[in-house]
């Protein structure tokens, strides 16, 4: 069964600590992204990547370090420079490709759910 | 101004009954469009696309509308199961290819 796999589902993280959280994806899938979602509010792009060995800042990139080593892996650093870590973590793939062909349909995985102590 | 916009609710109705949400969208740009449905404490799940021409996948019927930059999505004969957080997504690609959601809207469906 293809899907996406998170790791852990839950931490807790004392402060100034650094934290890493795991995505592994078999859907052959291009494209990685981390998004944070906060209670209330809608998803916030944190980093992308689009291919091996390169990746790019979402809108709230600040506190936050990605690495894209191999297609299937994309871990997500949460530094002790991230003011407000506590959050609902999620991590997404997607064919790249044009709209007709049904690419850039975002899959998740089941999220990993921060908490600073 | 959100780029995605959504009445976040929530509507609260009671099983058997028909609702309809709206979502507006503010980049003309915009390429793609689709409803994800989340439940509590869990990932987004991929509902339906939304067509030009409008789709129906059993209870639910999607519709995009262009000139006005909105999206709907309408549930028929409500079930219990159907209470969750209905997401609309919009990918653009103007300055760079994007996937936008809005907030949300929660819908409580009750016996």
């Amino acid at each position: 069964d293809g899907g996406i796999t998170q790791s852990p589902k839950y931490l807790f993280r004392k402060e100034g600590q650094n934290v890493t959280l795991s995505c592994e994806q078999n859907l052959n899938h291009d494209a990685m992204y981390w998004y944070r979602q906060d209670p209330g509010q809608g998803l916030r792009l944190i980093y992308y990547s689009q291919i091996v060995n390169d990746f790019q800042k979402g809108d709230i990139a600040e506190g936050y370090s990605v690495s894209r080593e191999k297609k299937e892996s994309f871990p997500l650093t949460v530094t002790s420079a991230q003011k407000n870590p506590t959050a609902f973590y999620l991590c997404a793939s997607s064919m790249l490709g044009t709209a007709a062909s049904g690419a850039n349909v975002l899959t998740f995985g089941a999220g990993s759910r921060l908490t600073v102590l | 101004r959100k780029e995605v916009e959504q009445d976040p609710g929530p509507f609260n109705v009671p099983e058997g009954a028909t609702v309809a949400f709206n979502c507006t969208y503010s980049n003309s740009a915009s390429q793609s469009f689709f409803w994800y449905r989340q439940d509590c404490r869990k990932e987004p799940k991929l509902l339906m696309s939304v067509y030009s021409s409008g789709n129906e996948d059993g209870r639910f019927t999607a519709q995009l509308n262009r000139a006005s930059q909105y999206i709907s999505l309408l549930i028929r004969d409500s079930k219990l199961s159907d209470s969750a957080t209905y997401l609309c997504v919009v990918n653009r690609l103007t300055g760079g290819f994007k996937t936008i959601f809005g907030a949300g809207t929660r819908l409580f469906v009750k016996a």
